[in-house]
This record gives structure tokens, sequence and C-alpha cells, in this order.
């Protein structure tokens, strides 16, 4: 149950895009569409994001998208704005019927 | 309106046992399964256990497997995890989450495990 592998930080200026990977094995990402995002501000709960590797909760900006590519999942925000900076981490579902989280990754808005 | 209220965390010595709660409310608690999740103070998201609607099937993360307990009481609209032989490693912010993809969360109950 090794942590899904994301970079420790991904910056951008306001408006600008960003995209952040979620890299895991055939185990989990690659053999499951049950890949998640969450955000977490400072101080609090995690907000879920993306589910099922592209679906959007409702509530959600459509300036946050999801997709996958074998191995490797992706968070892409567009339009970033100063609201963004938090920390995202992805999660999956894996062969052992368990679940996996991301090692999370630090946005900043710079 | 969704609610996930934990409570129980406290401090424990090592060795020691301790049982959280989840009181949920605003939707169909018996319909939805439930996570917990844990956070190391400044370190990320460990995902801990999940059970069905049910309750007939659970799962656990290897790291607490056979010292910790999930179960629900879905006529109290409740979920629990019993932890025994607390590890000061199992110091964290708990937190409970609602269905396959933790589309809800609660605020979290703090487990300190020091002597």
């Amino acid at each position: 149950q090794s942590a899904l592998t994301q970079p420790a930080s991904v910056s951008g200026s306001p408006g600008q895009s960003i995209t952040i990977s979620c890299t895991g094995t055939s185990s989990d990402v690659g053999g499951y569409n049950y890949v998640s995002w969450y955000q977490q501000h400072p101080g609090k709960a995690p907000k879920l994001m993306i589910y099922d590797v592209s679906k959007r909760p409702s509530g959600v900006s459509n300036r946050f998208s999801g997709s996958k590519s074998g191995n490797t999942a992706s968070l892409t925000i567009s339009g970033l704005q100063a609201e963004d900076e938090a920390d995202y981490y992805c999660s999956s579902y894996t062969s052992s019927s368990t679940y996996v989280f991301g090692t999370g990754t630090k946005v900043t808005v710079l | 309106e969704v609610q996930l209220v934990e409570s129980g965390g406290g401090l424990v010595q090592p060795g020691g046992s301790l049982r959280l709660s989840c009181a949920a409310s605003g939707f169909t608690f018996s319909s939805y399964w439930m996570h917990w999740v844990r956070q190391a103070p400044g370190k990320g998201l460990v995902w801990v256990s999940r059970i069905n609607s049910d309750g007939s099937s659970t799962s656990y993360a290897d790291s607490v497997k056979g010292r910790f307990t999930i179960s629900r009481d879905n006529a109290k609209n409740t979920l629990y995890l019993q932890m025994n032989s607390l590890r000061a490693e199992d110091t964290a912010v708990y937190y409970c989450a609602r269905g396959r993809s933790g589309g809800d969360w609660g605020q979290g109950t703090l487990v300190t495990v020091s002597s």
C-alpha cells in the first residue's frame, strides 16, 4: 500500500492553468476508474473536487477537471485563482479492496 | 444538509484503546459506504478503513489491520472506529467521510498517543 506519487509543489500565476499528476500502478490508478481528487485548505477538512477520474460533484467549479492515462491520473485547474491555493490529494481504489492516497501537492498562486 | 461529527478523540498512552464515533445526519446513512481517514500533524492524508452500507464488508490499511475495527449502527446513524494497541504513530486527526468517493467529511477528532 505505497502512497501514490504526486509532485510536492506546483505553482502558477492567476489566470494560468496548472496540472497535478498522480502516479500509481496497474493495481490501483491504472486498474480502476475510481480516482478522486481532494482540496484541503490549512486547518480545514478535505473537500472532494473530482471523483471517478473525471466527474465533478455538484457545486465544484468547472475550472477543475480530471483525466487518466495508464497508471497516471491528472488534475487540471484552469483560470487559476487565489482561492485555489491549497493542498491537493489524489486517491484510488486498489486491487486489495482498499484505498490509497497520494503524497499531496501544495499549489501556490504567485 | 449533510453533517458528520466525529468525537471520542483524546490523549491515550501507548498500548491503550480508544473508540471514535461519527454521528451522521442530513442523509440516509444506511445507504452509504463510510470511511475513516487520518492525518498526522503536518503530514498527508492516509486512508484507514471503510465499511459498506449494511456493515457486512470492511477493509483496512495494513498499518492498522488487526488493531482497529470499523463498525456502524444504522439505527443510530453512527459510524465507529475501535482502536486498540495504539502506537505513537497513530497520532493524527481522524476524519470520517461519506460515500465510496468521500463526498463529505467531518471536521475531524484529534487522537494523541503519548506517555
